[in-house]
């Protein structure tokens, strides 16, 4: 079955510089890889996803890239600010089409 | 625009007491999901239901159960419960179910057991 590993699971960095989380995947027929922010006392929300016909994506800050053939995709914040501290899951579905998750990252903003 | 709402947001039992942890969606999704979340295990999926009137077990389901009272609502039973289901349990939707899923979550409930 599907097996999804997070690194790291803690990332400190200066505010305004940027931050790489890096998630592995196991099953090669995976397709679709999202990314959510779980905010303190919050569910997760879902920032960026992308599919595996794609290799980056990007929205504002935020992108997400794929390398199918090593079978990891990362997530980028650039510019980063005191919002963006947070935990952050990666995900990969199952042959059921059940999510996956890694263990999460936490990211610390400072000042 | 409520989204996924859980209810009760704390909780805390006795070992072998029983509760329902209740979640309702008001986005007209068809699947729902139940999950919990412990520190550096990430989430976990408990059961789902793809439609009305199915449910189906997810990677940990043992020790719950649940309903799927109706397109809105998702119910998780614990009948007997134990210290390792000290969690926080999310309750999600999903439009449909399939291998691209975005889930909507609630807020969390968190439970603990003694």
């Amino acid at each position: 079955g599907e097996n999804v590993e997070q690194h790291p699971s803690t990332l400190s960095v200066q505010e305004g510089d940027s931050a790489v989380i890096k998630c592995t995947y196991s099953d090669s027929a995976s397709n679709y890889f999202p990314w959510y922010k779980q905010e303190l006392g919050k569910g997760p929300q879902l920032i960026i996803d992308i599919r595996s016909n794609v290799g980056e994506k990007k929205d504002q800050r935020i992108a997400v890239t794929l390398n199918k053939t090593a079978k990891h995709f990362s997530l980028h914040i650039t510019e980063t600010q005191p919002e963006d501290s947070a935990v952050y899951f990666c995900a990969a579905p199952d042959s059921n089409y059940q999510l996956i998750w890694g263990a999460g990252t936490k990211l610390i903003i400072k000042p | 625009n409520a989204g996924v709402t859980q209810t009760p947001k704390f909780q805390v039992l006795k070992t072998g007491q029983s509760m329902t942890l209740q979640c309702a969606q008001d986005m007209n999704h068809n699947s729902m999901y139940w999950y919990r979340q412990d520190p550096g295990m990430g989430l976990r999926l408990i059961y789902y239901s793809a439609s009305e009137g199915t449910t189906d077990k997810g990677e940990v389901p043992n020790g719950y159960n649940v309903s799927r009272l109706n397109k809105r609502e998702f119910s998780l039973r614990l009948e007997s419960a134990a210290p390792s289901q000290t969690s926080v349990y999310f309750c999600a939707s999903s439009a449909t179910y399939s291998g691209a899923n975005v889930l909507t979550f609630g807020a969390g409930s968190r439970l603990t057991v003694l």
